[in-house]
């Protein structure tokens, strides 16, 4: 089934650490996307991807930073995780970057950091 | 500075119909766009709009004006798999997405 595949679905991480969110999909869409999700808020865009081997920052870039090496992955990496990161983060794409705007969202990867 | 509004919450009877109301203020319009996400979903694409007027899909329809800055989203013939989170979000002038917080939409029987 053609879409978004976001990995771990869920994760917690002990402050400082390391973590990498896996996004992937097999749509052949150019524009990819990372947004962050908190109760109460609209969803906030960390990092985008107009096309493979461009990346460019969004609202909340800080502590974030991504890569897009090929057209169908696009890693999230906290180099050292906080606690003002727990969140849930989905990854999404669009088959042109934002002409026509129709987002197709990953199921989410819920992250707790301790 | 950018900025959408919609109600945070919204409770209807199944089988009647409810409009969510978005305002927006952004730097330059490129249309309006609701999203339905459902509990511990991912959102789902439900209507675009970039012209002012209404567009109906199915039960759904969806309604913009841009010289008032507002949309609503109109849901008739509610069933109990209505009961989700509404996002109006909005696409500014350099084709970013501004999003609302959401309207979380109650169905009781």
């Amino acid at each position: 089934i053609a879409g978004i595949t976001q990995a771990p679905t869920s994760q917690i991480l002990a402050a400082g650490r390391r973590m990498t969110l896996r996004c992937t999909q097999d749509m052949r869409h150019n524009a990819m996307y990372w947004y962050r999700q908190d109760l109460g808020l609209g969803l906030r865009l960390i990092h985008y991807s107009n096309t493979a081997g461009t990346t460019g920052k969004g609202e909340v870039p800080d502590g974030y930073s991504v890569s897009r090496a090929n057209t169908d992955d696009f890693p999230l990496t906290l180099a050292s995780a906080v606690p003002s990161q727990t969140s849930v983060y989905f990854c999404a794409s669009s088959d042109s970057a934002g002409l026509t705007g129709e987002l197709f969202f990953g199921e989410g990867s819920r992250l707790t950091v301790l | 500075g950018q900025n959408i509004d919609q109600p945070t919450e919204m409770t209807a009877t199944e089988g009647a119909i409810v409009q969510i109301n978005c305002t927006y203020q952004t730097s330059g319009f490129n249309g309006l766009f609701w999203y339905q996400q459902h509990a511990g979903e991912a959102p789902t694409f439900l209507s675009y709009n970039v012209l002012d007027g209404l567009e109906e899909k199915g039960r759904f329809s969806s309604f913009l004006s841009r010289s008032k800055g507002y949309s609503y989203l109109l849901l008739k013939e509610l069933q109990m798999k209505d009961s989700a989170s509404y996002l109006c979000a909005a696409m500014d002038s350099n084709y970013q997405l501004i999003w609302g917080a959401g309207t979380k939409l109650i169905i009781k029987p």
